[in-house]
């Protein structure tokens, strides 16, 4: 079945510092595919997204390409801020499937001044 | 707009006492998901409706949780009895199509004692 591996957290890092979580998946068709950034006390919400191959998502200096060959979909971003602590999940979407989505296991990112 | 409401915001009840969360989902979206988030098993997808009709309730934990939706704009999940094993943080997301953008309301962080 469909399926989300995240590198497994928690990530510490600096401000300013570059910033890489892995994710890779497993699906049949063509996923469309998410980042979601849960804030302490929050619901979920969504950060990025791609909808086929090659496509560049890109949101508050975040980006992630969904690269069909290596079926990853890797978020990074050039220079983490404090405000960027959250825990971050990677998802997709079967087209033309199933409504709901499949979710990475989330990855916590602290980042210190 | 509005987006997805949740009520309680937080409950602390006691073991053994019947719990119920409501939901409003976003006007004009046809699927609505319920989530529990755990430390230990993070987020779970427990049951979730396409146009009021239950499609998936595999991940609903035993027969002491339900869940209805007697119309588009509510929804409401039970828990009867309620145990300390439920304390979570329980989540309502609703979309629009398949494989779509979810959105999520704030949560309700249950607690029994």
């Amino acid at each position: 079945g469909d399926s989300v591996t995240q590198m497994e957290g928690p990530v510490t890092l600096s401000e300013e510092a570059f910033l890489t979580i892995n994710c890779t998946y497993t699906a049949t068709g063509y996923p469309s595919l998410f980042w979601y950034v849960q804030y302490p006390g929050e619901g979920l919400q969504l950060l990025l997204k791609a909808t086929k191959a090659d496509d560049k998502g890109s949101n508050k200096g975040f980006e992630a390409t969904y690269r069909k060959e290596t079926t990853s979909f890797h978020l990074e971003k050039g220079s983490v801020q404090v405000s960027d602590s959250a825990v971050y999940f990677c998802a997709l979407g079967t087209q033309g499937g199933s409504e709901k989505l499949v979710f990475g296991k989330g990855t916590k990112l602290t980042v210190n001044p | 707009d509005a987006g997805v409401i949740q009520s309680p915001r937080h409950e602390v009840t006691e073991m053994g006492q019947e719990v119920t969360l409501r939901c409003k989902p976003i006007s004009g979206h046809n699927s609505l998901f319920w989530y529990r988030q755990t430390m230990m098993r993070g987020l779970e997808l427990l049951i979730y409706f396409n146009n009021n009709v239950p499609i998936d309730d595999s991940g609903m934990p035993e027969d002491r949780f339900s869940a209805k939706m007697p119309n588009a704009s509510f929804s409401t999940l039970k828990i009867q009895p309620s145990e300390p094993r439920d304390s979570a943080v329980y989540f309502c997301a609703s979309t629009l199509g398949a494989a779509g953008e979810q959105f999520f309301g704030p949560g309700t962080r249950l607690t029994v004692l």
